[in-house]
């Protein structure tokens, strides 16, 4: 069964360090999304992206974040300078045009 | 701004027995309706959707009953077993459109006892 990858599972970066976190969406999917979920929190969204844009983004996607689909398998998501509260649980998700989305197993970040 | 409310932060139940998660919305534009069960340290898994043209929707022990005009939906697990334990989700999006947003409630921790 087709499914959504992310790596690395686990992210350890100093405060001010860039991370880029990658994911690899359903190959014939074209709705592809990031959530974080801060531990003890509700899960948030933070972009949307098609046709190789950004569809939507929230208020927490400012300009240190950055998605990027380089080729047509890969899905980044970039912080450029990490922040202590950039710590959490980093979900990719694809859609298909049903509407269902299918979400990675997430990126734990830890900022220190 | 909580769009998508889910009022019960956990739920226990006796194996066996029903399991009744409930969720309002209250964004009108919202059409389009999901749950997700998530366990520890794994991404949500998506179980069951429904569009607002609906009323029920099933697929196995899992249904999922929507009201549009009370902006409530509800999933029944029956019957429910251990290993439904997790976190549940409720998700809402203002239509089935891939690139339409999916806006998620906080959770309810369901502990299904054997």
């Amino acid at each position: 069964e087709p499914e959504v990858t992310q790596t690395p599972s686990h992210q350890v970066t100093q405060m001010g360090q860039e991370v880029i976190l990658r994911c690899v969406p359903i190959s014939n999917h074209l709705y592809f999304y990031w959530y974080r979920q801060i531990l003890g929190q509700k899960v948030e969204f933070l972009v949307s992206f098609y046709n190789n844009e950004i569809s939507e983004k929230s208020e927490i996607f400012d300009d240190q974040f950055s998605v990027e689909r380089p080729d047509g398998s890969n899905f980044t998501l970039k912080i450029r300078s990490t922040k202590l509260e950039d710590s959490a649980m980093y979900f990719c998700a694809s859609r298909n045009d049903r509407g269902q989305a299918f979400f990675g197993q997430g990126t734990r970040l830890t900022v220190v | 701004d909580q769009q998508v409310k889910q009022n019960s932060p956990s739920l226990s139940v006796q194996e066996g027995r029903i399991s009744i998660l409930n969720c309002d919305y209250t964004n009108s534009m919202f059409d389009y309706f999901l749950w997700y069960k998530k366990y520890p340290a794994e991404g949500p898994t998506f179980l069951i959707s429904i569009s607002s043209i609906k009323d029920k929707n099933e697929d196995g022990r899992f249904t999922v009953f929507l009201n549009k005009s009370a902006k409530h939906l509800s999933l029944h697990i029956v019957p429910s077993q251990p290993g439904d334990s997790a976190v549940y989700f409720c998700a809402a999006a203002p239509g089935s459109g891939g690139y339409q947003k999916v806006t998620f409630g906080i959770g309810t921790k369901l502990q299904v006892i054997p």
